[in-house]
């Protein structure tokens, strides 16, 4: 079975500076996907990246990218510029690559930035 | 706004009872996920549906159930409600069972058994 870890509960980062937060997984699986959602405290999931695990080059969406290390099995999120609306609890999840498959999320890690 | 409308957003209740979670799709989507999100499990994959048909089930209990109705919306079913089953219920939509499908979550319905 998949599993995904987070192993930061807590980060904090101060207003315009950058944070990075981590996210393993195990797979035996040669084609998946992966998410970083945001959770913020109206409790809504949003979608901040994704990322094919065909693809080397990692995503970047604005302030957001990711560090992908396949053969580690590391999918790693770096905020830059941080912003106190980028306080939220992250969950890192991991979605194989075949029809109608879930998503398996990780504990998740909460952010806290600071003005 | 996803576009997913989940309904109604809290939900209090007493042990012994049962309750019914709604979730419209976003317009277009066929495929609704549940998922059950408590502190101590954590982010749980409930069942999907794909239009009208379950398509996969995941660590739903017994004692709840689900459906997706000819208009695509789909309803949760929770019955013999147990103080453990205080959670928070996320519906999820996609347009079809792809494997590059993105996921639109609701805002979820805060379920409270007393």
């Amino acid at each position: 079975a998949q599993t995904v870890t987070q192993s930061q509960p807590e980060m904090s980062v101060q207003e315009a500076e950058t944070v990075t937060l981590s996210c393993t997984y195990d797979t035996s699986e040669s084609d998946y996907y992966l998410f970083w959602y945001k959770q913020p405290p109206s409790r809504q999931m949003i979608l901040v990246i994704r990322q094919e695990a065909y693809k080397q080059q990692n995503a970047t969406e604005n302030r957001f990218s990711v560090n992908f290390q396949k053969a580690a099995k590391s999918f790693s999120l770096k905020i830059s510029d941080s912003q106190l609306g980028d306080a939220a609890m992250y969950f890192c999840a991991y979605k194989p690559g075949t029809s109608g498959s879930r998503l398996t999320f990780g504990e998740g890690t909460q952010l806290t930035v600071n003005p | 706004d996803s576009g997913v409308t989940q309904t109604p957003k809290h939900l209090i209740t007493a042990t012994g009872q049962r309750v019914t979670l709604r979730c419209s799709p976003r317009s277009g989507d066929l495929s609704v996920y549940w998922y059950q999100q408590s502190l101590d499990q954590g982010l749980q994959f409930l069942i999907q549906y794909y239009n009208g048909e379950e398509r996969a089930k995941g660590n739903i209990l017994e004692r709840f159930s689900a459906q997706q109705f000819p208009d695509l919306h789909s309803e949760l079913n929770l019955s013999s409600l147990e103080l453990g089953d205080s959670a928070l219920y996320f519906c999820a939509s996609s347009e079809g069972i792809g494997t590059n499908e993105k996921l639109f979550f609701g805002s979820g319905t805060q379920l409270s058994v007393l």
